[in-house]
Parts: structure tokens; C-alpha cells; sequence
């Protein structure tokens, strides 16, 4: 257990419909990633979030957003879902908002759309 | 161009073989280099951390990192059918994030 913890495991949804991630950081983990991971593309950066506020943009779709609540907790929100966003949704934390000493990865969310 | 390059195998090797896998970066500004390790259906984990140029060993793992080539590479000796695993390279720096390889398919045959 890395101590990131993704809910749910696993999620099946059609087109067109919304869902939400959740990811909660190691302890003392201030900082938390999201990434997207798929066979044809990698790991992709999403969005980055330290101690509540938004710290960088990766790739993120406008469709899809994300937010760090007080508790450090952190939702990703995959809206108007089409086929090629099913992927694996990987959450990582990390003490600082540098990622010096690189990130702990949660198990993710495997995502599909059908 | 990719600004982390990785050639994804797969590689399929005998128990007990020498690994060598590699990346090349193109950012001059990445100062951080990472390997990891990421077994079917799970997270990515933190397997060697490099900061700039030079070598680190870890048991049966050794990290190279060559900045003048912008060349990274992870050497496993004495393989095991447990290394069997997505290996992972990711470089960064300071304002950049973590950018990652889409990662190599290592199978160790017993």
C-alpha cells in the first residue's frame, strides 16, 4: 500500500456522462497529481494541485476538471465522457510542489467509456 | 518529439540475464531522473532517483544518467521472474513536471 488512496477501482459509464474521481494524499503530502494513463500515449500530466490551490496544467481537457479540498483530498471531474477517455486515471502525491524527489502513485481508476 | 523517449519492448529475457533499458530525453533543463516500476493493474512505484550526471546503485539496480547525451539508463543484473514489470524512465526539473516514457514490458523467463 503506497498510503495514496483512488476510489473507485473501477468505473463503466456511457457517452456523454459525468464522474468523479477521488484520490486522498499520503500523510503530509501536500501536493497531488493527476495523471491519465493510456497505451497509445503514456502517462500524461493532467493537473496539479498544492495545499488547495491549482500549481500547473497539463493536458487537461476543458471537459474535465479537478479540485484540492481543505482536507487535501482531491476529486477529478471527467465530464460529457467519450469513448477515447477510457483510460487508467492515476492520482500522486508528494510533500512539496516540487517533484524533486518524485511522486507516490496511488492504484488508480480504470475508466471506461462505452 | 517527445520530450522523454523510450523504447516500449517488448523485452522478453532468462531468469538471471542482465537487463539494460534505456531512455533519451530532449529538455537541457531536466536536472531530475527517475526510474519506475509499474506491475500489471497497479500504480507507478519510485524504483531509482538520479539528480544530474553519474551512477546510483541499489542492490541489483544501477541508474545511469548521461546529461551530455541526454541518455538514461537502468541496469538490472541477476534478473528475477518478480522484475517482470512496465519499467517506467521520467526526468524533470525544477519548474517542470515529471515527464515520463510510455515505458518498456520486461518478462524474466524462469
Amino acid at each position: 500500500d503506497s498510503g495514496v488512496t483512488q476510489t473507485p477501482k473501477h468505473l463503466i459509464t456511457a457517452t456523454g456522462q459525468r464522474v468523479t474521481l477521488r484520490c486522498s494524499p499520503r500523510s503530509g503530502d501536500l501536493s497531488v497529481y493527476w495523471y491519465q494513463q493510456s497505451l497509445d500515449q503514456g502517462l500524461q500530466f493532467l493537473i496539479q494541485y498544492y495545499n488547495g490551490e491549482e500549481r500547473a496544467k497539463g493536458n487537461i481537457l476543458e471537459r474535465f476538471s479537478a479540485q484540492q479540498f481543505p482536507d487535501l483530498h482531491s476529486e477529478l471531474n471527467l465530464s460529457s465522457l467519450e469513448l477515447g477517455d477510457s483510460a487508467l486515471y492515476f492520482c500522486a502525491s508528494s510533500v512539496g510542489h516540487r517533484e524533486n524527489y518524485g511522486y507516490t502513485f496511488g492504484s488508480g481508476t480504470r475508466l471506461t467509456v462505452v | 518529439q517527445k520530450e522523454v523517449e523510450q523504447d516500449p519492448g517488448p523485452l522478453s529475457v532468462p531468469e538471471g540475464a542482465i537487463v539494460s533499458l534505456n531512455c533519451t530525453y530532449s529538455n537541457s533543463a531536466f536536472q531530475y531522473f527517475m526510474w519506475y516500476r509499474q506491475y500489471s493493474r497497479k500504480g507507478p512505484e519510485l524504483l531509482m532517483y538520479t539528480y544530474s550526471s553519474g551512477n546510483k546503485e541499489d542492490g541489483r539496480f544501477t541508474a545511469q544518467v548521461d546529461k551530455s547525451s541526454k541518455y538514461i539508463s537502468l541496469f538490472i543484473r541477476d534478473s528475477q521472474p518478480s522484475d517482470s514489470a512496465t519499467y517506467l524512465c521520467a526526468s524533470g526539473g525544477s519548474n517542470y513536471k515529471l515527464t515520463f516514457g510510455k515505458g518498456t514490458l520486461l518478462t524474466v523467463n524462469p
